[in-house]
C-alpha cells in the first residue's frame, strides 16, 4: 500500500523560508515529485527528487531520503503568490507513470 | 503551445444519471491521466493511458467507471449510474515519456467539477 503524510496547514511571512515536509512509506518507490496547486486551479509541476540529495530550481529546493522515507520542499524568499497547496507525490516502481499523491499542504503567506 | 483542455468545467447532475467528461491533451502527449479529487485532498489515480489503450485502470473505483482513448489522442471519462459520492473534481493529465520511459513532468488540465445531486 501506500502512505503519504504531510501537514495540513502552514502559515509563513512574506520574505522568510519555509519547508514543508513529506513522509512516505510505499511498497515500490521510483522518484518523488512536487507540484504547488493554487485555489481552484489544476497542480503545476515543480520538482522531482529519483536520488537522495537536494534539488535547487531557483527559490524552491527539494530534498530527498530515501532511507527515511522523507523528503521536503523548500521555498525561500517567500512572496504573496507562493500561497496555494504543495502536493508530495511518489512514482510506483512497479508502474512508471502511476503516481500516488498526498493530501497536500496548505501555504498561508502573510504580509 | 495549449495546454491540457477539459469538458465541461463543471456539471451537475442527478444521482442515476450517466456522464461523460472530456480531456484533450497536449498535442504529442503518448500518456494521458485521470484523477480524482476531493476536497481538501490530493489527486486519487484512475487510470493511465499509453497511447490508445488503458495501460493501468487500477484505480478506478468500480464497473460504473470507464475511460476511452480511441485515437491516442482525447480521451473520455464515463460514469454511469452517479452517486453522490462521485462528486469531486476529475483531473486529466498527459505527459510525455521520460528517458527512462516513465513520465517526470505532468500536465494538468484545468479540472470538471462534478456534483451529484
Amino acid at each position: 500500500g501506500q502512505n503519504i503524510d504531510q501537514p495540513t496547514e502552514m502559515t509563513a511571512t512574506e520574505g522568510a523560508i519555509v519547508q514543508i515536509n513529506c513522509t512516505y512509506q510505499t511498497s515500490g518507490f521510483n522518484g518523488l515529485f512536487w507540484y504547488q496547486q493554487h485555489a481552484g486551479e489544476a497542480p503545476t509541476f515543480l520538482s522531482y527528487n529519483v536520488l537522495d540529495g537536494l534539488e535547487e530550481k531557483g527559490r524552491f529546493s527539494s530534498f530527498l531520503s530515501r532511507s527515511k522515507g522523507y523528503s521536503y520542499l523548500l521555498l525561500k524568499e517567500l512572496q504573496m503568490k507562493d500561497s496555494a497547496s504543495y502536493l508530495c507525490a511518489v512514482r510506483s516502481s512497479y508502474n512508471f507513470n502511476k503516481f500516488y499523491f498526498g493530501s497536500g499542504t496548505k501555504l498561508n503567506v502573510k504580509p | 503551445g495549449a495546454g491540457v483542455s477539459q469538458t465541461p468545467s463543471n456539471k451537475v447532475t442527478e444521482k442515476g444519471k450517466y456522464v461523460e467528461l472530456r480531456c484533450d491533451p497536449i498535442s504529442g502527449h503518448t500518456a494521458l491521466y485521470w484523477y480524482r479529487q476531493s476536497l481538501g485532498q490530493g489527486p486519487e489515480f484512475l487510470i493511465y493511458f499509453q497511447g490508445t489503450g488503458a495501460a493501468d485502470d487500477s484505480g478506478l473505483p468500480n464497473d460504473r467507471f470507464f475511460a476511452v482513448r480511441p485515437e491516442g489522442s482525447v480521451s473520455t471519462l464515463k460514469i454511469q449510474r452517479t452517486e453522490r459520492g462521485d462528486s469531486a473534481v476529475y483531473l486529466c493529465a498527459s505527459s510525455s515519456p521520460g528517458s527512462s520511459g516513465g513520465a517526470i513532468e505532468q500536465f494538468f488540465g484545468p479540472g470538471t467539477r462534478l456534483t451529484v445531486l
